[in-house]
């Protein structure tokens, strides 16, 4: 199974700020996932992050808010751009990992709180 | 659109007592389902999955799942609880080869002493 980190696992922010959440992942996989969970929430997806192209983001989520990267097969980045307190969330980062059917794994996530 | 319900924001059962969680399921095409499990402060971990086998699942920490097609259900079970299961659990419906997830909105579990 793919093992996930990601770094911060936690961290405080000051309102306006923009902060780097990195996803590196052991194995080498084709689709990378960032998914927020707000507090007392579901998960939502943010984007599809493919290497070699641009992320695709989902309803609701933009580029300019939620800057992706995703340089190689193992490793991609999040940013969360000027952030407000209703960016405080747990940020995660998942793959999925082809086998048979296939499987979501999922990083222990990044829990950014901004003050 | 694809979408899922957990009914029960929040389950309470004793120690020993059987675990139902329910979720109900909305898909246009054959659906891949899943049930993650996120202890506090961790990331999540899949208990199991149903991708068009056999209707009952067996997964992890002695929970199954039986896929209804008529009921459009996928309900977690367990026959008998214990204190460590004590966490969220959350439903989930992915399209046949889709990787993409929809999540339900989650049940807490507590287990009493």
């Amino acid at each position: 199974s793919a093992v996930i980190s990601q770094k911060p696992s936690r961290d405080i922010c000051q309102r306006g700020t923009s902060l780097t959440i990195q996803c590196q992942v052991d194995s080498q996989v084709t689709m990378m996932f960032w998914y927020r969970q707000q507090p007392g929430q579901s998960l939502t997806l943010i984007a599809t992050a493919n290497q070699g192209s641009e992320a695709t983001y989902e309803s609701g989520f933009v580029i300019d808010k939620f800057p992706i990267s995703r340089p190689n097969l193992t490793f991609s980045t999040l940013t969360v751009s000027n952030m407000s307190p209703e960016d405080s969330s747990i940020y995660l980062c998942s793959v999925w990992e082809d086998r048979g059917p296939g499987e979501l794994f999922f990083g222990e996530g990044s829990r950014l709180t901004v003050l | 659109a694809q979408s899922v319900t957990q009914l029960g924001s929040h389950v309470s059962v004793s120690e020993g007592a059987l675990v139902l969680l329910r979720c109900n399921y909305s898909s246009s095409v054959p659906p891949y389902l899943f049930w993650y499990v996120q202890y506090p402060n961790q990331g999540l971990q899949l208990l199991l999955k149903y991708t068009s086998a056999a209707t009952l699942v067996k997964g992890i920490n002695g929970f199954e799942a039986e896929f209804k097609k008529s009921e459009t259900s996928f309900h977690l079970t367990k026959p008998s609880a214990h204190m460590s299961d004590a966490a969220e659990y959350f439903c989930a419906v992915s399209e046949w080869g889709a990787q993409k997830l929809v999540f339900g909105q989650g049940t807490r579990l507590t287990i009493n002493p």
